[in-house]
C-alpha cells in the first residue's frame, strides 16, 4: 500500500533555531517528492520538488533531502522565523503514469519568540 | 492578481442539499485538480482534469461531479450533501499533471464546507 508518513506530528521551537522534519514513504514506483508549506486557513504552497536522481534541493532557508534507497526525505529549516509557523506536508507521486499523488498528514510547526 | 481562486470561501448548508464550488485559474495551465482536506488535515486528490478531460478520478461518491467548461475553470457539484462531506475543498492547477512531472502545483485558498 502506498503511504507517506511524517514525523513529528507537531514541533515547537524558539525563533532563530534550526529544525528538521522527516518523511518516510512506501510509494512505488517513485516519481517525485514535494514539500509544501500550508499556513492556517490557506492552500499549500510548494517549497521543493525532487526527482529520483536528486539528493538535495534548497529554497532559501528550506533544504530538502532525498534518499531514494531508504525512501526517506527530510526538510531542514535554518534560522527559523515566526512566519515559518505552519504545517509542512510531504507529497509523493507514484505509478507508471504517475497519476497517484499521496499526501502525508503533515507536521505542525510552531515558532515561539 | 489571484492565480487560483475559489468561490465561495465558506459554505454552510443542510443535509440533502445540492451545492457547487467554482474554481478559476489565470495561469494558463492545462491541468486542474480538486482535493479534499478532512478534519485530520489529510489532503486527498479527488479529480484531475487535463485540457478539459478527466485524467484522475479517485474513489469518490458519484454524488460529486466535476465540470470543466474550459481549461481555466473546474467546478465541483455535490448532490445530496451528507454530514461526512464537511471538509475544506482545495482547487489547484499546474502546467502538466503534477504526478508525472516536476511542475509546481498552485493551490486556491480553499472552500470550507459545513453540512448541518
Amino acid at each position: 500500500k502506498n503511504q507517506v508518513e511524517q514525523s513529528p506530528q507537531s514541533l515547537i521551537i524558539l525563533e532563530g533555531k534550526n529544525c528538521t522534519l522527516q518523511c518516510n514513504y512506501t510509494v512505488s514506483p517513485f516519481s517525485n517528492l514535494r514539500w509544501y508549506k500550508q499556513d492556517t486557513g490557506r492552500g499549500p504552497v510548494s517549497l521543493t520538488i525532487m526527482t529520483f536522481s536528486e539528493n538535495t534541493k534548497s529554497n532559501g532557508r528550506y533544504t530538502a533531502t532525498l534518499d531514494a534507497d531508504t525512501k526517506q526525505s527530510s526538510l531542514h529549516i535554518t534560522a527559523s522565523q515566526l512566519s515559518d509557523s505552519a504545517s509542512y506536508i510531504c507529497v509523493v507521486s507514484a505509478g507508471s503514469s504517475a497519476s497517484k499523488i499521496i499526501f502525508g498528514s503533515g507536521t505542525r510547526l510552531s515558532i515561539r519568540p | 492578481d489571484t492565480a487560483v481562486s475559489q468561490t465561495p470561501k465558506y459554505l454552510v448548508t443542510q443535509m440533502g442539499n445540492d451545492k457547487s464550488i467554482k474554481c478559476e485559474q489565470n495561469l494558463g495551465h492545462d491541468t486542474m485538480y480538486w482535493y479534499k482536506q478532512d478534519s485530520k488535515k489529510f489532503l486527498k486528490i479527488m479529480f484531475s482534469y487535463n485540457n478539459k478531460e478527466l485524467i484522475i478520478n479517485e474513489t469518490v461518491p458519484n454524488r460529486f461531479s466535476p465540470k470543466s467548461p474550459d481549461k481555466a475553470h473546474l467546478n465541483l457539484h455535490i448532490n445530496s450533501l451528507e454530514l461526512g462531506d464537511s471538509a475544506v475543498y482545495f482547487c489547484a492547477s499546474s502546467i502538466r499533471l503534477a504526478g508525472g512531472s516536476t511542475d509546481t502545483q498552485y493551490f486556491g485558498p480553499g472552500t470550507r464546507l459545513t453540512v448541518l
